[in-house]
């Protein structure tokens, strides 16, 4: 089955304590990419990859680090969380970032710093 | 300012009955238009993509339209269900160097028996 997968769903963390939520896609996707989203604003992107080792930042990267070591995996990592990165975190994947390609997105990572 | 903005913000409905929603843009140059459909606690789904020649598509009991030159899109759904239940999102995709998508809040929609 084609889908995006996201570990963990739910993480509970404290101030600065350094953690990596795993997205992995099966659809041999070239562009991946990093949404959250908060309560009353749409999703807003992170980080974006078009292939392996190529990311760019999105509109929110401050605090967020991502890497594409492999086409498959798209990890994000927050080195030092702060309770503003409290939210709701997508990954997501297409075939290309052009023309009307279809843009899967995995289940979600609802992510709490305290 | 590229922006995508929806109304209503929420919205209630007895199960059967139909309803629109829509979605206002201000993206350019523009690409195409989506509408997603999100469960609570799920990732986006998508319903429909348009493409700016393309004025209406459907997908069973959703049609979206699409007005390029007002720079407005509705989904209209039809014989509600209580799966319907749901938050539905708006995304323009800017035509550049890569295909950015600018989301709208969304349209929090309950179907009530």
């Amino acid at each position: 089955e084609a889908q995006v997968t996201q570990n963990p769903r739910y993480l509970i963390t404290v101030t600065g304590k350094k953690l990596t939520v795993t997205c992995s896609q099966n659809m041999n996707h070239e562009y991946m990419s990093w949404y959250r989203q908060d309560p009353g604003l749409g999703l807003r992107q992170i980080y974006y990859s078009m292939n392996v080792e190529v990311t760019d930042k999105g509109d929110v990267p401050e605090g967020y680090k991502v890497s594409r070591k492999e086409k498959r995996n798209f990890p994000l990592i927050l080195e030092s969380p702060s309770p503003n990165q409290t939210s709701l975190y997508f990954c997501a994947s297409s075939a290309s970032d052009r023309g009307s390609y279809e843009q899967y997105f995995g289940p979600g990572t609802r992510l709490t710093v305290t | 300012k590229n922006q995508v903005e929806q109304s209503p913000q929420s919205l209630i409905i007895l199960e059967g009955k139909n309803c629109t929603l829509q979605c206002n843009y201000t993206v350019s140059p523009f690409s195409n238009l989506r509408w997603y459909k999100q469960d609570t606690g799920r990732g986006p789904v998508s319903l429909t993509i348009m493409t700016f020649s393309e004025n209406t598509k459907s997908n069973g009991r959703y049609t979206a339209t699409l007005d390029a030159d007002t720079k407005q899109s509705s989904l209209h759904i039809t014989a509600s269900q209580l799966s319907d239940s749901a938050s539905y999102i708006c995304v323009v995709s800017e035509w550049g160097g890569y295909n950015k998508l600018i989301f709208g809040a969304g349209t929090r929609l309950a179907v009530h028996p």
